[in-house]
């Protein structure tokens, strides 16, 4: 079955620097993969969607890149501010979407 | 105007109690969803509903079950709580099915805690 994987670890960076977290899928050849933002006793915010032809989308200070070959999803937020920290989710799937455990990023003024 | 919404937002009862959680979306969406949010943060599906009919039932105890009066509404009823029911409770939308990729709306949750 199709399998999501992030890193589990927190992301600690400085204020003003790019976080980069990254989202690795197995078993699976994702039409998309879509990414959101959770913050603590809130429900997932979608932030972005790619899909499987193109390699980067952009809103904003976010980027999100797709490497159907390293079988990849990369998250950037450039300049990042405190506010950004939250919990970063990615997810696909075909019938249903499916969940990565989600990465915690937390930036430091 | 809240988009997705649920009740309640907090629900403590005691094992072997039945419960309901209510979620409503104004969104004008076809296709509704709840998920099940562990201690650990993992986020899974159990059921999804397109136009009231059920599409996606995930391996869920047949104590929980979802209904879907209209296209706006779609409860959650369990049966017998268990502690292990313990978790956060998210009802979901989106303008048609996972399959296309659609960005899903997300309620506030609801956080079950069972005595």
């Amino acid at each position: 079955s199709q399998k999501i994987e992030q890193n589990s670890e927190a992301l600690n960076i400085q204020e003003g620097k790019t976080a980069t977290l990254t989202c690795n899928y197995t078993n699976y050849s994702p039409a998309y993969l879509q990414w959101y933002r959770q913050d603590p006793g809130r429900g997932p915010v979608f932030l972005l969607l790619i899909r499987e032809n193109e390699k980067e989308k952009r809103k904003e200070r976010l980027k999100v890149t797709f490497d159907t070959t390293l079988k990849q999803s990369l998250f950037h937020i450039t300049a990042s501010q405190p506010a950004d920290s939250a919990t970063y989710l990615c997810g696909t799937g075909f019938q249903k979407l499916v969940f990565g455990t989600g990465t915690r990023l937390l930036v430091s003024p | 105007d809240t988009a997705v919404s649920q009740t309640p937002k907090y629900l403590v009862t005691q094992m072997g109690n039945d419960k309901s959680i209510k979620c409503e979306q104004n969104l004008g969406h076809d296709t509704m969803y709840w998920y099940k949010q562990d201690s650990k943060k993992f986020l899974k599906i159990m059921f999804s509903y397109n136009n009231k009919e059920l599409i996606i039932n995930e391996t869920v105890p047949n104590r929980f079950s979802p209904k879907s009066p209209d296209k706006a509404h779609l409860n959650l009823h369990i049966n017998s709580l268990e502690l292990g029911d313990s978790a956060v409770y998210f009802c979901a939308s989106s303008q048609g099915r996972s399959v296309s990729g659609n960005e899903q709306f997300f309620g506030p949750g609801t956080r079950l805690t069972v005595l």
